[in-house]
Parts: structure tokens; C-alpha cells; sequence
């Protein structure tokens, strides 16, 4: 069946460091794919999204390309800040109407 | 900016209340949802709706229930509260298709 299989955290980076949060789908069809992000005491936000394959989404630095061949969509940030301290969900969304968040990856980047 | 709203953001509360849990979104938006999300962070849907006087079970099975009498308002009710219903409450909309969805802030919920 459709899933959505994120890397595990606490993911713990100092300021300036490279980031990537792993996603991976399993799917029926052709997907839409999404990273939210939920601050600390708040709700999720989307973050960036793409809807077809080669698709790169980007937004307040961040970035994700839809790689139907790997069936990824691997969240990078070229150099975090102590404010991208926060839990990242990659979320899955098919034409059946189907969606589906991954388990979500805690961020924790020190000054 | 998403308007979708949620009261209390944060209740303790001791065991056999009963509470109510308010969404409210302004987007005119016809289908809602609450998620539990657990300590994990991992999110479960325990209610949606399609519009007014529709809703539905999500995955994670829930003892809490759900009312959509008008667009906009979408209340979760616990009858009798138990400390294994303490957890992090997020309501969310969207369009009918779902594609992309809209979060409140959450309640958290203590129960003692």
C-alpha cells in the first residue's frame, strides 16, 4: 500500500551545517508531495510542495526535488539557523485523494 | 496566512470532565480533520468531515466525537476525560480535494 517512510530523529546540527531529512514514498500512481513544518507549540505549515516528477519545490531556503526514480523527496537546506529548530513532516498526497504525513524528523540546530 | 483557530491552547483538566475541544476556520473551507499527535510527534487522524452534518472515523480509533453543524465549526468532545487522553490536539481544513491542508495551533490537554 501507499506509505511514507521518513529518517528518524532528533536530528542535532550546529548553525551554518548542511541539512537533508530523508523521504521515500511507496505509491499507486503520481503523487504530489509536500514537507510541512511545525514550530515549537504551534500548528504545521507548509513549508514547499511539487507535483510532478523533476518538480523542486523551495521556500525560506529550503529545497526538495520529486525524484520519481529514487521515489524520494529528500528535504536540503544549504546552512540552518538556530530558528529552523522545529519538527519537519513529509506528507503525501495522491489523486484518489489519499494523504498520508510520514512519522516527522525533530531539528534541533545549537548556536 | 492560514485563519483557523483553536481554544483552549492549553487545558488541564481533572479525570471524568467532559470538554469540548473549538476549531473554527474562516477560508470557507468544506472539509476538516482532527489529528492526535502523540509525544513522537507522529500524527493519527481521529476525525474528519466533509461539510456540514458529514463526519467520519480516522485511522487511529478514538473515544472522542465530532459535530459539524456549521461550515466553519468543527468542535471535538470528550464525555468523560481519562489521562490517557492527555495529548496534543490539532484541527486542520481544506478544499474538498484535500491537496493541501491548513493547521490550527493545537490544544494541548492534560488530564489528571
Amino acid at each position: 500500500g501507499d506509505s511514507v517512510t521518513q529518517m528518524e530523529g532528533p536530528v542535532t546540527l550546529s548553525e551554518e551545517a548542511f541539512l537533508t531529512i530523508n523521504c521515500t514514498y511507496t505509491a499507486t500512481g503520481y503523487p504530489s508531495l509536500f514537507w510541512y513544518v511545525q514550530y515549537p507549540g504551534e500548528g504545521l505549515q507548509l513549508l514547499l510542495k511539487a507535483t510532478k516528477a523533476d518538480d523542486k519545490g523551495s521556500n525560506k531556503g529550503f529545497e526538495a526535488t520529486y525524484r520519481k526514480e529514487t521515489t524520494s523527496f529528500h528535504l536540503e537546506k544549504g546552512s540552518v539557523q538556530v530558528s529552523d529548530s522545529a519538527v519537519y513532516f513529509c506528507r503525501y498526497f495522491n489523486q484518489g485523494g489519499k494523504l498520508i504525513f510520514g512519522q516527522g524528523t525533530e531539528l534541533s540546530v545549537k548556536p | 496566512e492560514a485563519d483557523i483557530y483553536q481554544t483552549p491552547r492549553y487545558l488541564v483538566i481533572g479525570t471524568g470532565k467532559k470538554i469540548t475541544l473549538e476549531c473554527s476556520q474562516t477560508m470557507g473551507h468544506d472539509k476538516m480533520y482532527w489529528y492526535q499527535q502523540d509525544p513522537g510527534m507522529e500524527l493519527h487522524l481521529i476525525h474528519y468531515s466533509y461539510g456540514v452534518n458529514s463526519t467520519e472515523k480516522g485511522d487511529l480509533s478514538s473515544e472522542s466525537t465530532v459535530s459539524r453543524i456549521r461550515t466553519e465549526h468543527f468542535p471535538l468532545t470528550l464525555e468523560s476525560a481519562r489521562p490517557s487522553h492527555t495529548s496534543q490536539y490539532l484541527c486542520a481544513s481544506s478544499h474538498l480535494s484535500g491537496y493541501e491542508q491548513y493547521f490550527g495551533p493545537g490544544t494541548r490537554l492534560t488530564v489528571t
